[in-house]
């Protein structure tokens, strides 16, 4: 059984430029959470998206951030025009149910040069 | 915002030793999950907590969920080498929605053999 697959594993991108993190749920899993982690501290919740649809985004900055779990595929976590300030690693995690506990990924380490 | 203060923010021990963490929190969380993480991967939970007064254990790990739900601590026995890593707390408040929560900034665990 495969666990929760993140890619890439790091990502260099270039400031102003766009930045696609994917991820690949636990089979089964419809429910999928993204955190934000920077050095040396704890992660931050960002969004909690169920297939299709965004249930609470209440940690997603408001601009240049979104979120999508489509029907069929990944879901991407898309930072557009980026900043020094976005690098940091991105987590996944997923969920078969609302109150499951959540499977984490290994991670994206953005980098913005 | 919903924070959690963790302690202590690291700890050096002698293999074989006992560690003891804990975590506190201003408001009350319906859950409290313990992770760890190791350098470049991503948090691996280790104990899930559900009932204020819950002790759990799991192997050489055990944690207890504070009666008045502000608070969690986790104890490892006879540590090892392989302990070594970052130990996070974590609340969920929202329900039984464990998936959405709000970690601490962890304690880094260093083990000599």
């Amino acid at each position: 059984n495969a666990g929760v697959m993140q890619n890439p594993r790091h990502l260099v991108r270039r400031r102003g430029q766009e930045a696609r993190l994917r991820c690949s749920p636990v089979k089964g899993h419809s429910h999928v959470y993204w955190y934000r982690q920077l050095p040396e501290e704890g992660l931050k919740f960002m969004v909690y998206l169920q297939k299709e649809n965004i249930i609470d985004e209440s940690g997603m900055p408001k601009e240049r951030f979104s979120a999508e779990f489509p029907k069929e595929g990944p879901s991407i976590l898309r930072i557009q025009q980026v900043v020094r300030g976005d690098s940091a690693a991105y987590f996944c995690a997923s969920s078969i149910d609302r109150g499951t506990e959540a499977f984490f990924g290994q991670g994206t380490r953005l980098t913005v040069v | 915002g919903q924070q959690l203060n963790q302690s202590p923010q690291s700890m050096f021990i002698q293999e074989g030793e006992d560690v003891s963490m804990n975590c506190t929190s201003s408001s009350i969380f319906n859950t409290w999950l313990w992770y760890k993480q190791d350098p470049g991967e991503g948090p691996v939970l280790l104990i899930a907590l559900y009932k204020a007064g819950e002790l759990t254990s799991n192997g050489r790990l055990t944690a207890q969920f504070g009666t008045t739900r502000k608070d969690s601590f986790l104890n490892i026995s006879a540590s090892i080498p392989s302990d070594v890593g970052i130990y996070f707390c974590a609340g969920s408040s929202t329900g039984t929605n464990a998936g959405k929560s709000t970690f601490g900034d962890g304690t880094t665990l260093t083990v000599k053999p």
